[in-house]
């Protein structure tokens, strides 16, 4: 299976400042069609996950262009520039290039 | 507009088979995949298995000998079957459909005597 490892944030994050949070695949997720098969989610509290990015870097229907993501085949980067309160959660990776889709293992992320 | 909604029994003795269906509107069973993906308490996402758009299901190895994914494409609904339940299976059970942009609200499952 390909193992995501997620990078803690030095939480709380000052409202209005900027925080990325990063993620690691075992495996180059970068496709020969060229895409890259990685997936943000923000999951609320109490709330089912929200697809934020996708193939990397497109950002989903409804998201803030607060919210952009880049990386490269196996190092992948969610940056959230000047965060708000409603930011609030616990941030996951997913890669959905090979069965089963694994997800890392979530950074919450706290504002001050 | 599309929906998934999940139903369950809440709670699930040990060694007993979970059931749960995943009701779907707004699209068809035999035009997108269906996933699940757990939550145990106070931990992270594992995805579960697939249901896929044709009929072919996939699993995670890690469940495989344990789970069985289903469906009625008449009723609009997709099944997750899962034996020889322990506590660590206790958590919030969710249904996704193929881009993972639509989820159900979840529903917690609870195994205990």
């Amino acid at each position: 299976d390909i193992v995501m490892t997620q990078g803690a944030l030095p939480n709380p994050v000052p409202s209005g400042e900027s925080a990325s949070i990063t993620c690691q695949s075992s495996k180059s997720l970068l496709h020969s069609n060229g895409k890259t098969y990685l997936n943000w989610y923000l999951q609320r509290p109490g709330q089912s996950p929200q697809l934020l990015i996708y193939w990397m870097s497109t950002r989903a229907s409804g998201v803030s262009d607060r919210f952009s993501g880049s990386g490269s085949g196996t190092d992948f980067t969610l940056k959230i520039s000047s965060v708000e309160a409603e930011d609030v959660g616990v941030y996951y990776c997913q890669q959905f290039l090979e069965y089963p889709f694994t997800f890392g293992s979530g950074t919450k992320l706290e504002i001050k | 507009q599309v929906q998934l909604t999940e139903s369950g029994p809440g709670l699930v003795h040990p060694s007993e088979t979970l059931s749960l269906t995943c009701t779907v509107s707004g699209f068809s069973l035999t035009g997108y995949s269906v996933y699940w993906v757990r939550q145990p308490s106070g931990k992270g996402l594992e995805w579960m298995g697939r249901m896929r758009y044709n009929g072919d299901t996939s699993y995670n190895s890690a469940l495989k000998s344990r789970l069985s994914i289903s469906r009625d494409t008449s009723k609009n609904q997709v099944f997750l079957k899962m034996n020889s339940l322990q506590t660590d299976d206790t958590g919030t059970y969710y249904c996704t459909r193929d881009g993972f942009a639509y989820w159900g609200q979840g529903t917690l499952v609870t195994v205990s005597s």
